[in-house]
Formats: C-alpha cells, sequence, structure tokens
C-alpha cells in the first residue's frame, strides 16, 4: 500500500530554515494523478495548507507562506521537500506530507494518504 | 486569496442525531470542496470529495452538498465514533482548510 514518512530534525533555532523530507513508497512522485503536498498542525490549531508540487515541477503555495516555502522533488529517489525559511515559534507544528490525487476529468484535488507527522519545535 | 469559514466551530449532538456542518467560501469554487474528519492525535481522513462524492470506505451515513460558495457536511444517525473535528477544503485554487468544527457528545 501506499506510505509516506517525514524525516528531518525536529529543533530548528529561530531564523534558521526548517527542511524535511518525504519518503514515498508503493506510489510515484512522478505519477500523472497527484499532487504532492505539506500540511501543519499547530499545537491545538486547525490544519493549514502549505503546498504542493506536481511530478512537471509545478509549485503551488499558500499566499501566507509563499514567501518563505520551497517545495521540491527528486523523482530518481522517489522523494519531495519541505524548506520553510526564516522560521519563528510560530512555525512550530506538526508537519505532514500527503499524497493529493486530482478529481477526475475536471480540476481540483482532494487528500488521501497522509504521513504520519513530523513534529518541529522552533526554539533556540 | 480564498477565506473558508465553517459553521458552527463546536457542535454537541447526542448518538442517534443528524447533525449538518456549514462551509462557505470567500469566493465561487465550483464543486472543489472536500470534507476530512480528525480524530485526536491521528491524522485526518478524508470523507468527501468534490462537494459530494463519498470516499472509499466511508459509511454513506456521511454526505455531502453545496455549490459555488456554500456547502454542507451531514451526518445522519450519529455513531460513537463520529465525534472528533471536521474540516472543510477548498481545492479550487491552494488548498485552504477551514478552522475545523468539533463535534462532541452531549
Amino acid at each position: 500500500q501506499v506510505q509516506l514518512q517525514e524525516s528531518g530534525l525536529g529543533l530548528v533555532q529561530p531564523s534558521q530554515t526548517l527542511s524535511l523530507t518525504c519518503r514515498v513508497s508503493g506510489d510515484s512522485v512522478n505519477s500523472a494523478d497527484s499532487h504532492w503536498s505539506w500540511i501543519r498542525q499547530q499545537p491545538g490549531k486547525g490544519l493549514e495548507w502549505i503546498g504542493s508540487v506536481y511530478r512537471s515541477g509545478t509549485t503551488d503555495y499558500s499566499p501566507s507562506l509563499k514567501s518563505r516555502v520551497t517545495i521540491s522533488m527528486e523523482a530518481s529517489q522517489n522523494v519531495f521537500y519541505l524548506k520553510v525559511s526564516s522560521v519563528t515559534a510560530a512555525d512550530t507544528a506538526v508537519y505532514r506530507c500527503a499524497r493529493a490525487p486530482r478529481y477526475r476529468a475536471q480540476s481540483g484535488f482532494y487528500v488521501d494518504i497522509w504521513g504520519q507527522g513530523k513534529l518541529v519545535t522552533v526554539s533556540s | 486569496d480564498i477565506q473558508m469559514t465553517q459553521s458552527p466551530s463546536s457542535l454537541s449532538a447526542s448518538v442517534g442525531d443528524r447533525i449538518t456542518i456549514t462551509c462557505r467560501a470567500s469566493q465561487s469554487i465550483a464543486n472543489c470542496l472536500n470534507w476530512y474528519q480528525q480524530k485526536p492525535g491521528k491524522a485526518p481522513k478524508v470523507l468527501i470529495y468534490a462537494t459530494s462524492s463519498l470516499q472509499s470506505d466511508v459509511p454513506s451515513r456521511f454526505s455531502g452538498s453545496g455549490s459555488g460558495t456554500d456547502f454542507t457536511l451531514s451526518i445522519r444517525s450519529l455513531q460513537p465514533e463520529d465525534f472528533a473535528t471536521y474540516y472543510c477544503q477548498e481545492s479550487y485554487t491552494s488548498g485552504t482548510f477551514g478552522q475545523g468544527t468539533k463535534l462532541e457528545i452531549k
């Protein structure tokens, strides 16, 4: 079955760059059927869409995070990445990678497979 | 930016009740609206995609409707396992989520 696994440092210093990797098994990040996405959840808060990457390298970011976020992929390793620059305590959250299949025959997508999540704490 | 507003933010109901949660988009999103259920400490689970399509393995007591800017999630005959937090998400532009609706047992 399809599985996603996040990895990266769990503690990042303020003003530094948060970097996470999502390793995909059971599917290909080169699939024409899906976007590959990052979503976060601050402690006790709701879900926040960060952005996604498609096999062509096309990316889409949340307007509120766009200036600080980069999402990319490496098809040969079947992974995709998240970088968030200039982090503050407000970026402390559980970060989840996810598969987002496209709707059939129309634009739009939904998330059907999630990673288990990686807690990243921003603190000195 | 599209804003997604859910109502109510919290809701108390009893097993067997029928409930409805509303999601309103700040501009038209056609039918690009998804619903998720999340339980504490777990990843969300998709229930409904493209407004009204039921994800496989999701019980038929869940249903979705709407178009344009106004959407609803309905759960008929609430079961104990349905008490959770529910989120809507638009996929017309980026992937903005609503703020969530916490469904609690009365």
